[in-house]
């Protein structure tokens, strides 16, 4: 099946890394996301990467993909109060691209 | 920056009644979405629509779900004789493209909260 777990929660200190995990079960991911919920808001795209790449970076977040283990990671650099949220994985399966499969999301609180 | 806007933001129905859901997608995308987040649980894909039909659903998307895109920028989701477990936040999703190298960025709607009482 298309099964995706993630830690439900994550605290950090402001200043700091914070590195968020996921594991899938579907090797046959074409796409892997990541998508950060604020409260009341909706799903924001954060960053995505294609399944024949190990690392993306994108300003402070990287995220890393070890398609050997199955597990993708997103890493905040110099964590800040405003990245607090819900943030969830997400991937496809290379045949039914834009159906995606999320997992139940990790809450990174960070304090001051 | 391109968003995809949803109405209304919440909405309390009765049982069995029917409910519109309203999406307007970013105006370039051909593909377009919906998914729901029942409190607690994870967002699951209920259907994608793509040149005008659905290209794929889910076995939640049965004959009470129905998806419309009325005009060239709407896209509907009714929801025929609403159960209490039909309660969820609603969300709606468009994208570019169908993947390839470019990639698939899906973007979603900020949701709407339906509460079936």
């Amino acid at each position: 099946g298309e099964d995706v777990e993630q830690s439900l929660f994550l605290s950090v200190r402001e200043g700091d890394s914070s590195v968020i995990n996921c594991t899938y079960t579907d090797s046959s991911s074409t796409y892997l996301y990541w998508y950060k919920q604020e409260p009341g808001a909706g799903l924001q795209l954060l960053t995505y990467i294609f399944s024949n790449m190990d690392m993306k970076q994108d300003q402070r977040l990287t995220v890393l993909l070890n398609k050997k283990d199955k597990h993708l990671s997103l890493r905040i650099a110099d964590t800040q109060t405003g990245d607090s949220a819900i943030y969830f994985c997400a991937f496809d399966r290379g045949s039914t691209l834009g159906r995606l499969y999320f997992g139940r999301g990790t809450q990174l609180t960070v304090w001051p | 920056e391109p968003e995809v806007t949803q109405t209304p933001s919440h909405q309390v129905t009765q049982m069995g009644q029917e409910v519109i859901l309203r999406c307007v997608p970013i105006s370039n995308h051909l593909y377009f979405y919906w998914y729901r987040q029942i409190l607690g649980q994870k967002v699951e894909f209920l259907v994608s629509f793509y040149n005008n039909e659905i290209s794929e659903k889910s076995e939640i998307f049965d004959d009470q779900f129905s998806v419309e895109r009325p005009d060239g920028s709407n896209f509907t989701l009714k929801i025929r004789s609403t159960k209490l477990e039909d309660s969820a936040m609603y969300f709606c999703a468009s994208s570019p493209l169908d993947g390839g190298d470019s990639g698939n960025t899906i973007y979603f709607g900020e949701g709407s909260w339906l509460t079936v009482v």
